[in-house]
């Protein structure tokens, strides 16, 4: 099963930063990528899928590079509320499965 | 309409007896995962199920766990002989079964069932 990496953090930015982050996936047949945010102790729940050309939504904006098997986040302007983890997800056609990276957690301060 | 359900939202066991999740689909999805986080760690996958089959069980270890979705009914995640290490939050999600690829990929995920074995 391919893996999928990502920086564990903690990124601790102030209210109003902006932070990236990144993950990178070993599966080059994979095709379908998602950032899903999990707060602590419960589920993990979809922010955004992640499209070739690139997609914004609202404050965030998610970016693939296929050719170095990389994905990004970027949020701008921190809320206190998107403190949580970050978590990059990978399809993998082999198993038709998703597979999830570890996260990566984010703490916005006041 | 309804998010994926699970229960028990808590689930405490003494060592050596059963565990029995529950979990039952969105409407209108037949696809359900199941998934393990121990504390401190990432979601591991255990196994994907559509009615009535298993389709990968790659992530279920080989004794003690097993999984069904029976044609009628939730989704059964069952424990056998619980040991201390089988603590954790057990997540199971659904996707939906028609559409285009990117959208059967999304899974939507349960509130999930703690698992505190004693």
């Amino acid at each position: 099963r391919k893996e999928v990496e990502q920086d564990p953090g903690p990124f601790n930015v102030p209210e109003g930063a902006t932070v990236a982050f990144n993950c990178t996936y070993s599966n080059s047949a994979s095709q379908s990528f998602f950032w899903y945010r999990q707060d602590c102790r419960k589920e993990p729940k979809l922010l955004m899928s992640v499209y070739s050309s690139g997609n914004e939504d609202g404050r965030f904006t998610a970016q693939l590079n296929r050719a170095s098997q990389y994905i990004s986040l970027l949020i701008r302007d921190s809320k206190l509320s998107d403190s949580a983890t970050y978590l990059c997800v990978v399809n993998d056609p082999g198993y038709s499965t998703l597979t999830f990276g570890k996260g990566t957690m984010l703490l916005v301060s006041p | 309409n309804a998010g994926v359900m699970q229960n028990p939202r808590h689930l405490v066991r003494r060592r050596g007896q059963e565990a029995r999740l529950r979990c039952s689909p969105m409407k209108g999805h037949s696809h359900v995962y199941w998934y393990r986080q121990l504390p401190e760690e990432g979601l591991k996958f255990m196994v994907y199920l559509q009615k009535e089959n298993i389709i990968d069980e790659s992530g279920m270890p080989k004794e003690r766990f097993s999984a069904e979705f029976p044609k009628e009914g939730p989704s059964i995640l069952r424990i056998q002989q619980v040991v201390r290490g089988d603590s954790a939050a057990y997540f199971c999600a659904s996707s939906p079964t028609v559409g285009p690829t990117l959208v059967k990929n999304i899974q939507y995920f349960g509130a999930g069932t703690r698992l505190s074995v004693l």
